[in-house]
């Protein structure tokens, strides 16, 4: 089993709102990520997490707070974001932090910011 | 100049025929090659994944991988209506002491029709 799931697929909040995106994995992956995709543009990384510690932060704006509960669960919270923060938000998994193990993604939650 | 450069496309071809997707990198540090393939508002879903030099083939699909040329190619045989998406290649870095950062760096994508 590859599968990667995030909820929910759609999400449409104010700039004032607090909202938080989930993603679940059951391979067992220690290695898990954040992208943000915009339209016809390749994913961009945002955050890293190794063995459920942040390895990278790719200079996201603090309105993106991720977490990593366990070695399963891997949240994005989102706070007081602009409609430029629209796009797809992918998460991915991987055996461990290296080039030698595929990154699998999850189908994506698409915001919308008003 | 990017990275990783891939051209756009968009490319558009008949059913059956064989499609020849390609790639090329600056960093000779990128050692780890990946092609994903993403249909429209979904996620990228993993086709195939390369180190060596050289071929490797998984059904219709053929990555190339060319590490003197830095060019690295996806074929595929008979192609299907099924298999109009965006294809986009990734790369991940590996130092001199062979330690990999799971950074992967994308190409732009190319948009493929296969019309029946």
């Amino acid at each position: 089993d590859t599968e990667v799931t995030q909820t929910p697929k759609h999400l449409v909040m104010g700039m004032t709102n607090k909202k938080s995106l989930k993603c679940e994995q059951h391979m067992g992956h220690r290695a898990m990520y954040w992208y943000k995709q915009k339209a016809k543009k390749p994913p961009e990384l945002m955050f890293v997490y190794s063995y459920e510690k942040l390895s990278i932060n790719e200079s996201v704006p603090s309105r993106f707070s991720p977490e990593c509960p366990n070695s399963s669960l891997l949240n994005l919270h989102l706070h007081a974001l602009q409609p430029e923060d629209s796009a797809l938000y992918l998460c991915a998994s991987s055996q461990g932090w290296g080039g030698s193990n595929e990154q699998f993604f999850g189908p994506g939650t698409r915001l919308t910011v008003l | 100049q990017k990275e990783v450069e891939q051209d756009p496309g968009p490319l558009s071809v008949p059913e059956g025929a064989i499609v020849s997707l390609n790639c090329t990198y600056s960093n000779s540090a990128f050692q780890y090659f990946m092609w994903y393939r993403q249909y429209s508002r979904k996620g990228p879903e993993l086709l195939m994944y390369t180190y060596s030099s050289g071929n490797k083939e998984d059904g219709r699909f053929t990555a190339q991988v060319d590490k003197s040329s830095k060019y690295i190619s996806l074929f595929i045989r008979d192609s299907q209506p099924s298999d109009s998406a965006t294809y986009l290649c990734a790369m991940i870095v590996t130092n001199a002491g062979g330690t990999s950062y799971g950074k992967l760096t994308f190409g732009q994508g190319t948009i493929l029709t296969v019309h029946p």
